[in-house]
């Protein structure tokens, strides 16, 4: 059974580009969040989305959002790259409440 | 707010030495509580996972977790620390039903030879 995939595992843009990173659930997960890993602030949730809706957000500002398909693979687009959001994005997938989360293993992102 | 707190960011342990690592959640009604590890350049993975039916969770790789309601607890222990137990460990907590999963801020384990 495959994995969680993200891609591209890495990405370096500059200040004011904008970045659309891509994640494909397992087979069967209809649930898809979001993570930004930051060495000082952990793992902090940006936002996941049910069946094509977006059903929780975290505290990210608007240049941040997201969007499910109907196959359940999501997207996450950052506009107006700042230096500041450089990290790790992580995608997290699960079949629904109360249902552990499977991760990929991230995008780096590098913001210069 | 909900919360979950891990204490200490780094946990030096000698190899066959016990390993302990502490978190506290904030809520009233009991949530559900997930311990994570996470090796370099990799995404997370799951250890084990509390839902109630038992207030001792036993994982994957020897680890164990312990719920104890009437301290918001949810600690992490292993007997005997391998080398290959170096990682990032992560508590988690869903607190209802409909509420995204928070995790703490990691607690980076070392094992020392």
């Amino acid at each position: 059974k495959a994995g969680v995939t993200q891609t591209p595992r890495y990405l370096i843009k500059t200040r004011g580009q904008q970045v659309t990173l891509s994640c494909s659930p397992i087979s069967g997960h209809r649930s898809v969040s979001w993570y930004q890993q930051t060495p000082g602030q952990g793992l902090q949730f940006l936002f996941e989305y049910f069946s094509e809706t977006q059903r929780n957000k975290g505290n990210f500002p608007g240049r941040f959002s997201g969007r499910q398909f109907s196959n359940s693979r999501s997207e996450m687009n950052v506009s107006t790259l700042e230096l500041g959001d450089s990290a790790l994005y992580l995608c997290a997938t699960s079949r629904g409440r109360n249902s552990p989360l499977h991760f990929g293993n991230g995008t780096r992102l590098t913001v210069t | 707010a909900q919360s979950v707190t891990q204490l200490g960011s780094h946990v030096s342990v000698s190899e066959g030495a016990l390993v302990l690592l502490r978190c506290n959640y904030s809520s009233s009604v009991p949530p559900y509580l997930f311990w994570y590890v996470q090796y370099p350049n990799q995404g997370l993975q799951l250890l084990l996972k509390y839902t109630s039916a038992a207030t001792l969770v036993k994982g994957i790789n020897g680890f164990e977790a312990e719920f104890k309601k009437s301290e918001t607890s949810f600690h992490l222990t292993k007997p005997s620390a391998h080398m290959s137990d170096a990682a990032e460990y992560f508590c988690a907590v869903e607190m209802n039903r409909d509420d995204k999963i928070i995790f703490g801020k990691g607690t980076r384990l070392h094992i020392l030879p």
